[in-house]
């Protein structure tokens, strides 16, 4: 089946230092949402893209659809200890169109106060 | 609102025992998932469902049933489980999903032993 690889898998930071990741495909797709999950709870979503090229901010995360449709990349600008948690990309199935939904492997963010 | 709501949070079973983990949500969203989180695989799709009647098989089918019979719920079935389905287990729902992503429960975590 299709597979989101994200990298890196997981990275220690400073306080105040800016964070990027990112999400690869073999496939095109469409739509590209990245999530947040916070320890024992489930994903919430942060931002969606949906044009290739598109870059979407919110607060001090900036999300990037890419031009290959292959990829997204996400930034976090001057990293806060409650950035801490797990950052997901994800998107619909290339295969399956827009109901079953795939997640990559996830980032696990910590930062050092 | 409540959003989606899922019951137990926690749960301990023995090999071959059955059970279903329960989701609700009253955001009157068509479309309905489970998903289970293991360690280091992201999230993985079970079963989804477009509508009520109307559910498919995701990526990790095997062992569990579901079904539809209303828009609010989308029960989980383990039939008879196996330690191999010791995991965290999260439903979600959405009104679009391209346009709006999933919205998902705080997750059931299930220990078989």
């Amino acid at each position: 089946g299709q597979q989101l690889n994200q990298s890196p898998q997981s990275m220690f930071i400073q306080e105040g230092e800016d964070v990027s990741m990112n999400c690869t495909s073999s496939s095109i797709f469409n739509t590209w949402l990245w999530y947040k999950q916070d320890p024992g709870e489930g994903p919430v979503l942060l931002i969606a893209l949906y044009k290739a090229g598109e870059l979407t901010s919110n607060g001090r995360l900036t999300a990037q659809f890419g031009i290959t449709r292959k990829d997204s990349f996400l930034n976090i600008s001057a990293s806060i200890p409650s950035d801490v948690g797990i950052y997901f990309c994800a998107g619909p199935d290339p295969t399956s169109g827009t109901y079953k939904y795939i997640f990559g492997t996830g980032t696990r963010l910590k930062v050092l106060a | 609102n409540a959003g989606v709501t899922q019951t137990p949070k926690f749960q301990v079973l023995k090999t071959g025992q059955s059970m279903t983990l329960q989701c609700a949500q009253d955001m009157n969203h068509e479309y309905m998932s489970w998903y289970r989180q293991d360690p280091g695989m992201g999230l993985r799709l079970i079963h989804y469902s477009v509508g009520a009647g109307i559910t498919d098989q995701g990526e990790v089918p095997n062992g569990y049933n579901v079904s539809r019979s209303t828009t609010e719920d989308f029960p989980l079935r383990l039939l008879s489980a196996a330690p191999s389905q010791t995991s965290v287990y999260f439903c979600a729902s959405s009104y679009s999903s391209r346009y709006y992503g999933y919205t998902f429960g705080s997750g059931t975590r299930l220990t078989v032993v």
